[in-house]
């Protein structure tokens, strides 16, 4: 049973509006990171968080912001969705960089 | 060149047969070595970790770890029509974060 929880699991939203994708997870991990992966294509970082208060920006340059609040919280924002935001969003946590992520089930954006 | 490289593949084998999927890296000091599954549309799933040279079993499942080689390979043996996905390697390097390869998309034919 996972133990990391994207929500919504699929979201069509249109131009311009604002979004939250949520990520929590329970069990007690520092570190929690955001990927970005179109359909057969490699994963990308766009966030990640060490722990609370403390958040960075990956490898991809990413018009989205987040927040770490609580250590099982680590929600991302998009201030404006535009169709070029059209993609599957990868929650990920773990318990040290030396130990393999575990990994939410992802939300599929699509901005019409 | 790329952090983390893998064949693009596509990668077919016969059912039952051994699949040998291979990964280098560029950073030497490199410690922990992972293989995730990732199904059509579905989020990675860890497999296989592996932190020191020579091999590590777990069912069906062989990685192998060559750190002067720089090279990481996993093995499927007796390869199933379930095991159709793409495998991804990733590393843990000097900053502690996890650079995934661009994955190999493995075919069991039946």
């Amino acid at each position: 049973e996972a133990d990391i929880y994207q929500t919504p699991r699929y979201l069509v939203i249109g131009t311009g509006k604002k979004i939250t994708l949520e990520c929590s997870q329970t069990m007690g991990h520092d570190k929690m990171y955001w990927y970005q992966q179109d359909p057969g294509m490699e994963l990308h970082l766009i966030h990640y968080s060490y722990g609370v208060n403390s958040t960075e920006k990956g490898d991809l340059s990413s018009e989205s912001t987040v927040s770490r609040i609580r250590t099982e919280h680590f929600p991302l924002t998009l201030e404006s969705a535009r169709p070029s935001h059209t993609s599957q969003y990868l929650c990920a946590s773990s318990e040290s960089g030396d130990r393999g992520f575990e990994f939410g089930s992802g939300t599929r954006l699509t901005v019409v | 060149q790329k952090e983390v490289e893998q064949n693009s593949g596509p990668l077919s084998v016969p059912e039952g047969a051994i699949a040998s999927l291979n990964c280098t890296y560029s950073d030497r000091v490199s410690q922990s070595f992972f293989w995730y599954r990732q199904y059509s549309g579905k989020s990675p799933e860890l497999i296989m970790s592996i932190y020191s040279n020579g091999d590590k079993e777990d069912g069906r499942f062989t990685a192998q770890l060559n750190k002067a080689s720089q090279y990481v390979s996993l093995l499927i043996r007796d390869s199933q029509p379930s095991d159709s996905a793409t495998y991804l390697c990733a590393v843990s390097g000097s900053a502690r974060q996890l650079t995934f390869g661009s994955g190999t998309q493995l075919t069991v034919l039946p």
